[in-house]
């Protein structure tokens, strides 16, 4: 059973809009959840995270948003850039003491035409 | 600072061969961690290591084995390869970060660049 869902295999949208890419999860013991970016033939790349005591942290262009009620998070890329295009996943950690292990999501291809 | 290095990049293997996939990471990360990523699948935790000289069992460890002689190194056994094992693998390191306002612990993985492993 996925305890980690990104129900969206894929996204389109244009240079310059918002992309919102969204997460969900059905473990209430996840506390801590980020955001990996993924090149074709390259190693997945931290991106943003957030703690379950915020509902939003911010970076430049990246915010996640966390709903912890609803257990859901969504990452909002603005202004969205041909080079973000690649594919985002969604991680969680926090199942008892065994913090240190994520579980992912199936992933969301992003695709920011120009 | 190399971060984490794999090797190789790719491999063809024909079944019940045998193989090692190489991990090194040189930032004295305490934690490490394989997994397989199957098309259009999230990454699938194999095995991973808290440290030198332990290792456990991750959701997908059948057929596979692992070591961690010391804090760099983390190589994962492939023996008796079968199609099913084809898959890209990543290894990953991490460490233990404390959040100085919340004093929440958090790891952020680092990953490496993959082996593509194709066994037919």
């Amino acid at each position: 059973d996925q305890q980690v869902k990104q129900n969206s295999p894929s996204l389109s949208v244009q240079e310059g809009r918002i992309s919102i890419l969204n997460c969900d999860y059905t473990n209430s013991m996840f506390d801590y959840f980020l955001w990996y970016k993924k090149y074709p033939a390259e190693g997945p790349t931290f991106l943003i995270s957030i703690s379950s005591i915020k509902d939003k942290n911010e970076d430049g262009r990246f915010t996640v948003f966390l709903n912890k009620s609803a257990k859901h998070l969504s990452l909002h890329i603005v202004p969205s850039q041909p080079g973000d295009s690649a594919v985002y996943f969604c991680a969680a950690s926090g199942q008892g003491g065994s913090n240190y292990k994520l579980t992912f999501g199936k992933g969301t291809l992003l695709t920011v035409n120009p | 600072n190399a971060g984490v290095t794999q090797t190789p990049k790719f491999r063809i293997l024909k079944i019940g061969q045998s193989m090692t996939l190489q991990c090194t990471q040189d930032m004295n990360h305490n934690y490490m961690y394989w997994y397989r990523q199957d098309p259009g699948m999230g990454l699938k935790l194999i095995y991973y290591s808290v440290g030198a000289g332990i290792t456990d069992k991750g959701e997908v460890p059948n057929g596979y084995n692992v070591s961690r002689s010391t804090t760099e190194d983390f190589p994962l056994r492939l023996e008796l390869a079968a199609p099913s094992q084809t898959s890209v693998y990543f290894c990953a390191s991490s460490y233990r970060l404390v959040d100085g306002t919340s004093g929440k612990i958090s790891y952020e993985q680092y990953f490496g660049p993959g082996t593509r492993l194709t066994v037919t």
